[in-house]
């Protein structure tokens, strides 16, 4: 099976602006769970999607948000961007059935660079 | 609050040098505890997976064991593509969907 799949894999924005991100999971899963990754916080999470809807949501300003899709594929948007928020995003999806439903399978992340 | 500490924060070791890492945790009630690796600027990548304790997982030179408080990540005759980050995480029974709580993850290097 392919793994999850994330893109784009590096952006670039400036300060104030709006990005979009997409994730589309392994063939079958329907959970997605987007992080982000800094040197100084590690991985935090941001929020988890399962058929549709958001189930969980992490710590972050109302800038931070996100939506799955049918095929259980997932974007996330950030709004009015912030030096802060250049990080690794990281997407990660898992079965929610069977022996190892809890288990999150990463993808390989986007970079996000905000100058 | 669920919680994770993992130690130490890099550890060198010579190829062949057996060794353990540290993951200390808190959670109200323990749904799964996960062990990763990431390699850098990539993501990580899943190793395995402990629901209760007492519970052991080997894979090639990788063996986790969980206790009530913590778990280990043992290391036997390690090589040097064994260099990454691993990193732990927990997921808490009152957390319905995703929420992995991690913790800062352990560096290790393996030289020849």
């Amino acid at each position: 099976k392919a793994g999850v799949t994330q893109t784009p894999r590096y952006l670039i924005k400036t300060r104030g602006q709006q990005v979009t991100l997409s994730c589309s999971p392994i063939s079958g899963h329907r959970s997605v769970s987007w992080y982000q990754q800094t040197p100084g916080q590690g991985l935090q999470f941001l929020f988890e999607y399962f058929s549709e809807t958001q189930r969980n949501k992490g710590n972050f300003p109302g800038r931070f948000s996100g939506r799955q899709f049918s095929n259980s594929r997932s974007e996330m948007n950030v709004s009015t961007l912030e030096l802060g928020d250049s990080a690794l995003y990281l997407c990660a999806s898992s079965p929610i059935e069977g022996p190892t439903q809890e288990t999150q399978y990463f993808g390989p992340g986007t970079r996000l660079l905000v100058l | 609050e669920d919680q994770v500490t993992q130690s130490p924060e890099a550890l060198r070791l010579q190829e062949g040098e057996s060794s353990s890492l540290n993951c200390s945790y808190t959670v109200s009630g323990l749904r799964g505890l996960f062990w990763y690796r990431q390699d850098p600027g990539k993501g990580p990548e899943f190793l395995f997976t402990l629901y209760s304790a007492g519970e052991e997982k080997e894979k090639e030179r990788l063996k986790a064991t969980l206790t009530k408080k913590e778990s280990f990540l043992h290391i036997t005759a390690p090589k040097p593509e064994d260099s990454a980050t691993y990193l732990c995480a927990v997921q808490g029974i009152y957390n319905q969907g995703g929420k992995l709580i991690f913790g800062q993850g352990t560096e290790l290097s393996v030289k020849p």
